[in-house]
């Protein structure tokens, strides 16, 4: 079985520029998350989906960064405009629901 | 969700048994201990999670203190591959999930 699929695996922007990470959740999944880590730290959550809708995203920056997730499915993430600070890893998770299954994250670089 | 208290880091030679201890003193009485690891450049991995009883699985077992105020994984033949960060979480257990909570971890390197 496949587990969650993020891509891409790194992105190299320049700041200001605009960003997007995808993420493929665990099929039957309901549950979405993004997780932002800085280095050197543990992950922290971003925003919970339960099917098509956030249920949590007290934590995500709403002036630069949005999310979807079409049809209860896939799911992007979006940072517009990019600032240096942004760069970090960016971490997907699925759960049907209590273990969470994480993905192997996108690395964003902005310079 | 309760703070956990881990040591920044721990070194375990290959083959032996590793102990990997969690501080949780102001756990609720409704509030799981769960494990992750995360190994370099890959996301978090779930490893067990228990709330009062000893767990067993094929990767780890969890020891919890009968007051519930700290823990231990027991990795019981540490292999190279066994290198990660571990993260201690406590949180409540919900059917819809919720967020996980993350500390710094201690970070497990094993040696040949």
């Amino acid at each position: 079985e496949a587990g969650v699929v993020q891509s891409p695996r790194y992105k190299i922007i320049e700041k200001k520029q605009p960003v997007a990470f995808w993420c493929n959740p665990i099929s039957g999944h309901n549950t979405l998350y993004w997780y932002r880590q800085n280095l050197g730290q543990g992950p922290e959550l971003l925003i919970r989906y339960e099917n098509e809708e956030a249920v949590d995203d007290s934590q995500l920056p709403k002036d630069r960064f949005s999310a979807e997730r079409l049809k209860g499915v896939d799911s992007t993430l979006k940072i517009q405009p990019a600032e240096l600070g942004d760069s970090a890893v960016y971490l997907c998770a699925s759960s049907p629901a209590d273990i969470q299954y994480f993905g192997a994250g996108t690395r964003l670089s902005v310079l | 969700d309760a703070k956990t208290t881990q040591p920044p880091s721990m070194d375990c030679a290959e083959g032996r048994a590793a102990n990997l201890p969690c501080n949780h003193s102001t756990i609720s009485g409704n509030e799981y201990v769960y494990w992750y690891r995360q190994i370099h450049s890959q996301g978090p991995q779930y490893i067990i999670h228990g709330l009062k009883n000893n767990e067993t699985n094929e990767m780890a077992s969890l020891i919890i203190t009968e007051d519930r105020k700290s823990s231990t994984l027991i990795l019981p033949h540490a292999t190279l591959r066994d290198t990660a960060v571990y993260y201690c979480i406590v949180r409540v257990r919900k059917a819809a999930g919720n967020k996980l909570t993350f500390g710094g971890g201690t970070r497990v390197l094993v040696k040949p």
